[in-house]
């Protein structure tokens, strides 16, 4: 059983581009989180999706960031017009169900670097 | 802000049992206990998980607390490969979201 995927596991992009972060779940999970860390820091809890609904998105900033986790596919989560700032790496995690008896498995993460 | 408070860093000497203590003092009585390491440049790795009474797992150990309020995770052979940061991370009933403070950064000395 693959565990968690995200790709590209690196990602350079310049100032005002876009930049699309793929995450596939294990196999059987239907709930999705993202979490950003910036350098030296801990985890962000971003954004928390089952299939086709977003749950939670308190720690999305307001602006340029969205996430979808569709029917079919990986979740994305994306990036408009990036700035230095968004330089980070962001994890994804899957679990088969919510509640506090259940762990998170983590995927590699992306690592972007805005130029 | 993180729930749970934890010493920045420790030290252990190689094949030594290591305890990592987490204080977790606002816990309520449905919050499960989790502790996650990061490896350098990797995600987050599952340690283990658990409500009142002690765990084991083939990763480690977790001791909690009679009032709950805090928890030890034991290591209890420590490797040159368990140096990472531990997170211990008090998750709600629902768990829709960890909160990682800044976690303990373990070293092993060999």
């Amino acid at each position: 059983n693959a565990g968690v995927m995200q790709n590209p596991r690196h990602l350079v992009r310049r100032r005002g581009q876009e930049a699309r972060l793929r995450c596939s779940p294990m196999k059987g999970h239907s709930h999705v989180y993202w979490y950003r860390q910036l350098p030296e820091e801990g985890l962000k809890f971003m954004v928390y999706l089952q299939k086709e609904n977003i749950i939670d998105e308190s720690g999305m900033p307001k602006e340029r960031f969205s996430a979808e986790f569709p029917k079919e596919g990986p979740s994305i989560l994306r990036i408009q017009q990036v700035v230095r700032g968004d330089s980070a790496a962001y994890f994804c995690a899957s679990s088969p169900r919510i509640g506090g008896n259940y762990e998170q498995y983590f995927g590699p993460g992306t690592r972007l670097t805005v130029t | 802000d993180a729930k749970t408070t934890q010493p920045n860093s420790m030290e252990s000497n190689e094949e030594e049992p290591v305890h990592l203590p987490c204080n977790h003092s606002t816990i309520s009585g449905t919050d499960y206990i989790h502790w996650y390491r990061q490896l350098p440049s990797q995600g987050p790795e599952y340690v283990i998980h658990g409500l009142t009474s002690n765990v084991n797992n083939r990763m480690a150990s977790l001791a909690i607390a009679e009032d709950r309020k805090s928890s030890t995770l034991i290591l209890h052979r420590a490797t040159l490969r368990d140096a990472a940061v531990y997170y211990c991370i008090q998750g709600g009933n629902y768990g829709q979201n960890f909160v990682f403070g800044p976690g303990t950064r373990l070293s092993v000395l060999p």
